[in-house]
């Protein structure tokens, strides 16, 4: 089993609409939990961080954690063409931070 | 401004040559990383300090060298005993020693063998 995963094929969202991204990972002692967004050509960038259960919210964008499941998911609403971009889960243990493949969010005007 | 440089942009590296990377941090960051990408992969891990005059191998370190004399500085060797260096080299840093560990990450060199 890979350490995390990002399953699902590229994401088209109309605009405005809620773009739905999930990641499951592996180990259960992970601590900490990321979203990066990474446009094509330019590196990651930081956008949400989650440590405990539940959900955190910061503008636009949620971040959901259920660590019984092994689970974390960002929801973006109300997509503008501007989060079209490629989305990394990253999962923090073992002293070392392992990512995702990423999923491609294409928002459509 | 504080920040993460990464130099060069682009690299061009004959078969043969050892290259050297550069990233450079004025966040006060203890910890610094280098990571690679290649296309529809995610970020595997080379090489990471936590503090100067010490480093530890990642998932992928084979044909990779690294030296952290300073704090601010991390530069990466690509030797030519790495089989297939053609990706996009990621430079991140952090504070060591935090629970959160959330890592910054440089805009990235782009390496491509000739």
């Amino acid at each position: 089993q890979k350490e995390v995963e990002q399953n699902s094929g590229p994401l088209s969202v109309p605009e405005g609409a809620i773009a739905s991204l999930n990641c499951t990972y592996s180990d259960r002692g992970s601590q900490s939990f990321f979203w990066y967004r990474q446009y094509s050509g330019k590196s990651p960038e930081l956008i949400m961080s989650i440590y405990s259960n539940g959900d955190k919210e910061d503008g636009r964008f949620t971040a959901q954690l259920n660590k019984a499941s092994q689970y974390v998911s960002l929801l973006i609403r109300d997509s503008q063409p501007s989060d079209s971009a490629t989305y990394l889960c990253a999962v923090f243990g073992n002293n070392r931070l392992a990512f995702g493949k990423g999923n491609q969010v294409v928002v459509i005007p | 401004d504080g920040g993460i440089t990464q130099s060069p942009k682009y690299l061009f590296r004959k078969e043969g040559q050892n290259v050297t990377l550069s990233c450079e941090q004025n966040l006060n960051h203890d910890a610094m990383y280098w990571y690679r990408q290649d296309p529809g992969q995610g970020l595997r891990l080379i090489y990471y300090s936590q503090i100067v005059n010490d480093f530890q191998k990642g998932d992928i370190a084979e044909g990779y060298s690294v030296s952290r004399e300073k704090k601010e500085s991390f530069p990466l060797t690509v030797t030519s005993a790495q089989k297939n260096p053609t990706a996009f080299y990621l430079c991140a840093s952090s504070s060591a020693g935090a629970v959160y560990n959330e890592q910054f990450f440089g805009p990235g060199t782009r390496l491509t063998v000739l």
